[in-house]
């Protein structure tokens, strides 16, 4: 199994503003990932970092509001830029591959709340 | 996003019975399948996987069973405890068409009463 941290795990922000959450894996993995999960609802994959190179996004999210770093195997960093209250949510971060194998694990999120 | 934002359905199951927690997934290419459990508060944690080429994987007290015809997937908890309550999901992957991305489902959530 891994250990997969994040900080902060909880934060209050203003509207306008941009937090940075990280995400640290405790083994080297080939590929990580970044959900959104609203209260009560299901996960939503927002990206996958990939290292050394620009994040893929899915439908719906872009670079620009969610900006994405992975500077190495272990770490990663999900930005929520210019916020709103519509982008309180729970982000989670996972990691999947290389010391891992097929099973992807999850980090236990950042609960964001924009006021 | 790809996930399905609903009102999670919720199961009540008696304290010692068995569970069956059922899953339509959306992908017939997907190759490889999970069922994950959340508790409040955290990050889901892996409970057990299948792959395509089998339809049934036991673990220790849990069973997934895949049938592909259907594009149906379940999850049945034996012996039920109250530590199981907490909300299921299953997740996909939809193999080399679509990356090795996991896509997750509606979810359910499991009430155990002692």
């Amino acid at each position: 199994s891994a250990v997969i941290s994040q900080k902060p795990s909880r934060d209050i922000c203003q509207r306008g503003t941009s937090l940075t959450i990280q995400c640290q894996v405790d083994s080297q993995v080939t590929m990580m990932f970044w959900y959104r999960q609203q209260p009560g609802q299901s996960l939503t994959l927002i990206a996958t970092a990939n290292q050394g190179s620009e994040a893929t996004y899915e439908s719906g999210f872009v670079i620009d509001k969610f900006p994405i770093s992975r500077p190495n195997l272990t770490f990663s960093t999900l930005t929520v830029s210019n916020m709103s209250p519509e982008d309180s949510s729970i982000y989670l971060c996972s990691a999947r591959g290389g010391a891992l194998v097929d099973t992807q694990y999850f980090g236990p999120g950042t609960r964001l709340t924009v006021l | 996003g790809e996930s399905v934002g609903l009102h999670l359905p919720t199961l009540s199951v008696q304290e010692g019975d068995n569970s069956i927690i059922n899953c339509a997934y959306s992908n017939s290419a997907s190759d490889y399948f999970i069922w994950y459990k959340q508790e409040s508060g955290k990050g889901p944690q892996f409970i057990i996987d299948i792959r395509s080429n089998m339809d049934k994987r036991q673990g220790q007290r849990v069973t997934v069973l895949l049938n592909k015809t259907v594009k149906h997937l379940s999850l049945q908890i034996a012996a039920t405890q109250p530590g199981d309550s907490a909300v299921y999901f299953c997740a996909e992957n939809p193999g080399n068409t679509g990356g090795f991305k996991t896509i997750f489902g509606a979810g359910t959530r499991l009430f155990v009463k002692a």
